[in-house]
């Protein structure tokens, strides 16, 4: 799988959007992205994933470039709860038996 | 519904103690993952187990470290003579063990066992 590179830090102040960068210059046209985050205390949870479109949930948006390269996690209306550390994973398959390979990934900072 | 539940949430053991970490997953979830996390890193994968056979234990980092899913549910990862690099959060994980189209991949995190080796 390729390797990400994120920020280490970033704040945000509450209510605002919260755009998190990753790149991942060497991903494969197979390998998808996928966003975890990490409350403080808690296993990582599960925000998003996607291949080449961009892609929208109730938690969060996944921007991603067309050339694959890099891609953005956008939280729209950041909340104080949304403080917590953001993975970027690349994983070449959706299949639930993949392993995930996290890095130091980024901690945000929601400040009030 | 219920999480994936890990017990204990702590445990401080002496270096060359053996320990014993419980894992129950989400009911019928077919996948059940280890992970190892340390202070200020982010997890790194131990072993696999799809229902009671476990398909990749490339992340164990020494003979130390066995896990075992008698009965493709609850899991047990065991270190026996503690050392303190051993020291870390151990994340378990589950997923449906779905895959091909119209999986998500997610996998679902329990809370962790934080073990400190004194």
């Amino acid at each position: 799988d390729a390797k990400t590179t994120q920020p280490p830090s970033m704040d945000c102040a509450e209510g605002r959007a919260a755009n998190l960068p990753c790149n991942h210059s060497t991903i494969s046209g197979n390998e998808y992205v996928y966003w975890y985050r990490q409350i403080h205390s808690q296993g990582p949870q599960y925000i998003i994933h996607g291949l080449k479109n961009n892609e929208t949930n109730e938690m969060a948006s996944l921007i991603i470039t067309e050339d694959r390269k890099s891609s953005t996690l956008i939280l729209p209306h950041a909340t104080l709860r949304d403080t917590a550390v953001y993975y970027c994973i690349v994983r070449v398959t959706t299949d639930s038996w993949g392993k995930l390979q996290f890095g130091a990934g980024t901690q945000v900072v929601v400040t009030p | 519904g219920a999480g994936v539940s890990q017990s204990p949430r702590y445990k401080v053991a002496k270096r060359g103690q053996d320990v014993a970490l419980r894992c129950d997953p989400i009911s019928g979830h077919v996948s059940l993952f280890w992970y190892q996390q340390a202070l200020g890193q982010g997890p790194e994968f131990l072993t696999y187990f799809q229902n009671e056979a476990q398909l990749d234990k490339s992340g164990l980092p020494s003979d130390r470290f066995f896990a075992e899913r008698p009965e493709g549910s609850v899991s047990t990862l065991k270190i026996q003579r503690t050392q303190q690099e051993d020291s870390a959060v151990y994340l378990c994980a589950s997923s449906s063990g779905t895959e091909g189209w119209g999986s998500l991949g997610e996998q679902y995190f329990g809370p962790g066992t934080r073990l400190t080796v004194t």
